[in-house]
């Protein structure tokens, strides 16, 4: 069965700290993975990610993945209270549509 | 606004009753998708439409859920004979090609009573 597994489940951290947020994945032929911001609302998408070891960023946030030993992380540097949300990692397959995503990380930026 | 609506944002029904959501996607999204969120999970595939046709179902989506895309544009998603389980967010999304960057509206959520 296909799996994603996010870690920490939660943490909390203080304006200006730096997190690193990690999603590993067992699934069949892997394609994508994807990075979502999730606050009250709906999901917004952050990164898609699909060659290993060339890293994307945007403003403060960056994000990895390496094929080979099935994982990605998500990195925010100098954490603003505006981060605080969940996190959520998904891989999408190369046959089917369906993304299959991870329970998600909570993030709490405290001022 | 441009993106994924989708309505009843809110929907309070009594075990037993119907209820159906609807979700217009971004216009030009041939893709539609539907998801289930329910507390401290992430979402949960649900079913998927390639303009009208349903192309993929999760063997989540029980007997009792149907859904629809008629004219390939907006989709609704019918719950029949509603369970407690039921309740949860209930996510749409849309995109122009697949399975990359989704769209997602910002949920209908159901409380089944």
């Amino acid at each position: 069965e296909d799996k994603v597994v996010q870690s920490p489940l939660s943490l909390v951290v203080h304006e200006g700290d730096t997190v690193t947020l990690n999603c590993s994945y067992e699934v069949t032929n892997f394609r994508s993975l994807l990075w979502y911001k999730q606050e009250k609302k709906a999901p917004t998408f952050l990164f898609m990610l699909t060659s290993s070891g060339i890293e994307k960023k945007s403003g403060r946030l960056s994000s990895i993945l390496d094929k080979k030993e099935l994982f990605s992380i998500l990195n925010i540097t100098a954490t603003q209270t505006g981060d605080s949300a969940i996190y959520l990692c998904a891989v999408g397959m190369e046959y089917g549509n369906k993304l299959v995503f991870g329970a998600g990380t909570i993030l709490r930026v405290k001022s | 606004d441009t993106g994924v609506s989708q309505d009843p944002r809110h929907k309070i029904t009594k075990r037993g009753q119907n209820v159906t959501f609807r979700c217009d996607p971004i216009s030009e999204h041939n893709r539609l998708y539907w998801y289930r969120q329910t507390l401290g999970q992430g979402p949960e595939f649900l079913t998927y439409f390639q303009n009208e046709a349903q192309l993929e179902k999760s063997r989540l989506l029980s007997d009792r859920f149907s859904a629809e895309r008629p004219k390939g544009s907006f989709s609704t998603l019918e719950i029949q004979r509603t369970e407690q389980g039921d309740s949860a967010m209930y996510l749409c999304a849309s995109s122009s090609q697949g399975p990359g960057e989704l769209f997602f509206g910002e949920g209908s959520r159901l409380t089944v009573l």
